[in-house]
């Protein structure tokens, strides 16, 4: 069966530096997102991209985070200066239909730790 | 606003026993539900969805969940649990703002005791 890859699994930065997490969705999906989840809380919602650009992001999502389609097939999510408080779980996701019923398919994440 | 919760954050229940996770949503529309499970170190895999009809839907692994609507409810149910059902369940609601969001609840961490 088909799946959602990120690389890579676990990611250590340093407070400041830019990070890229990258993800290849399911090759015929046509919703593409990020996901986070801070240890212990719950999934929160970042950003949907769909058709080349962002159809809607959350309060989390400000400036210092972009996503980015450069190719067919990844999807990237870059963090420009990373702050303590960024350090979760980062999960992409994708939908294989533009209808809110459809499931979302998910990689198994990358961690992040900003130090 | 839309949201999802799970009033438990964990339980515990013994091998063989029954097992049943509460969810309440709230969204002014009508409900696209989901319950999702995840094992340690892994992504979220999806149990089962509600969309119409039947209002109690089967999923994968002998799991089962119930719409109720004058509840605004969607409990997870299985009759007997394994240990490897042990993990973190998440209930979920699709919602159409714009960019066809899936909105979690906090999550129930299960455990299965022998």
């Amino acid at each position: 069966e088909p799946e959602v890859t990120q690389t890579p699994s676990h990611q250590v930065t340093q407070m400041g530096q830019e990070v890229i997490l990258r993800c290849v969705p399911i090759s015929n999906h046509l919703y593409f997102y990020w996901y986070r989840q801070i240890l212990g809380q719950k999934v929160e919602f970042l950003v949907s991209f769909y058709n080349n650009e962002i159809s809607e992001k959350s309060e989390i999502f400000d400036d210092q985070f972009s996503v980015e389609r450069p190719d067919g097939s990844n999807f990237t999510l870059k963090i420009r200066s990373t702050k303590l408080e960024d350090s979760a779980m980062y999960f992409c996701a994708s939908r294989a239909l533009a209808a809110y019923n459809s499931p979302l398919h998910f990689g198994n994440g990358t961690r992040l730790t900003v130090t | 606003a839309q949201s999802v919760t799970q009033p438990d954050i964990h339980i515990t229940v013994s091998e063989g026993a029954s097992l049943e996770l509460r969810c309440n949503y709230s969204y002014g529309a009508t409900p696209y539900l989901f319950w999702y499970v995840q094992s340690p170190g892994q992504g979220l895999q999806l149990l089962l969805k509600y969309f119409s009809g039947d209002t109690l839907v089967q999923g994968v692994k002998g799991f089962e969940a119930e719409f109720k609507r004058s509840q605004s409810s969607f409990n997870l149910r299985k009759p007997s649990v394994h240990w490897s059902d042990a993990a973190e369940y998440f209930c979920a609601v699709g919602v159409n703002t714009g960019g066809f969001k899936t909105i979690f609840g906090a999550g129930t961490r299960l455990f299965v005791k022998a």
